[in-house]
């Protein structure tokens, strides 16, 4: 089935540092999502992207959908403590269906 | 706006018992879709009900496990009997069309 490669799995970082994340597969999707979970609560989606090169920016979030339409990025820019929580991307493949093929997540912490 | 709730926060059972967890999706939202996340691994969808008709199971693991969304407003996910592995968090989600709104989730423990 299709998988999603994360990396990397945790960061350890100090506040006010950027931070940037991926996620890879083997086929193509035709949507990518990031989700951020925060501990006890759901995923909360932070940034959808439509487009092959599309780049969306949400506030110190950036985040693009790869060329190849097989690859994503989320950086984070001037990290603060509440950015602490694990991120997931997520994708949709192709076809009419709306399941979410998920990553395994890269868990943050922030040093204030 | 309420958002998507999922009851109970928590389940501990033993191996063998039945567990029922209930979502209810954000009001108006057709899509509900459920997930689960095994400590370790990644989420993974179970199924998608659009209203009352399920769209999409190719995620049930097996015939352990029975959802179901009478009238399509809230749904259920039985689980019988329960097995060690069906520990996790079970995510319910809904949409009105692409964005899913996700519950807190109920994290399951099978003794």
């Amino acid at each position: 089935g299709q998988q999603l490669n994360q990396s990397p799995q945790s960061m350890f970082i100090q506040e006010g540092e950027d931070v940037s994340m991926n996620c890879t597969s083997s086929s193509i999707f035709n949507t990518w999502l990031w989700y951020k979970q925060d501990p006890g609560e759901g995923p909360v989606l932070l940034i959808a992207l439509y487009k092959a090169g599309e780049l969306t920016s949400n506030g110190r979030l950036t985040a693009q959908f790869g060329t190849t339409r097989k690859d994503s990025f989320l950086n984070i820019s001037a990290s603060i403590p509440s950015d602490v929580g694990i991120y997931f991307c997520a994708g949709r493949g192709a076809g009419n269906n709306r399941k979410l093929i998920w990553g395994l997540g890269t868990s943050l912490a922030v040093n204030p | 706006e309420a958002g998507v709730t999922q009851f109970p926060s928590h389940s501990v059972i033993e191996k063998g018992q039945t567990v029922t967890l209930r979502c209810d999706p954000i009001s108006g939202h057709d899509n509900l879709y459920w997930y689960r996340r095994v400590m370790g691994k990644e989420i993974k969808f179970l199924l998608h009900f659009v209203k009352e008709s399920k769209q999409d199971e190719s995620g049930m693991p097996n015939n352990r496990f029975l959802a179901e969304r009478t009238g399509g407003t809230y749904s259920t996910l039985k689980v019988q009997p329960a097995e060690l592995e069906d520990s996790g968090v079970y995510f319910c989600a809904s949409s009105l069309e692409e964005t899913q709104y996700f519950g807190p989730g109920t994290r399951l423990l099978v003794l």
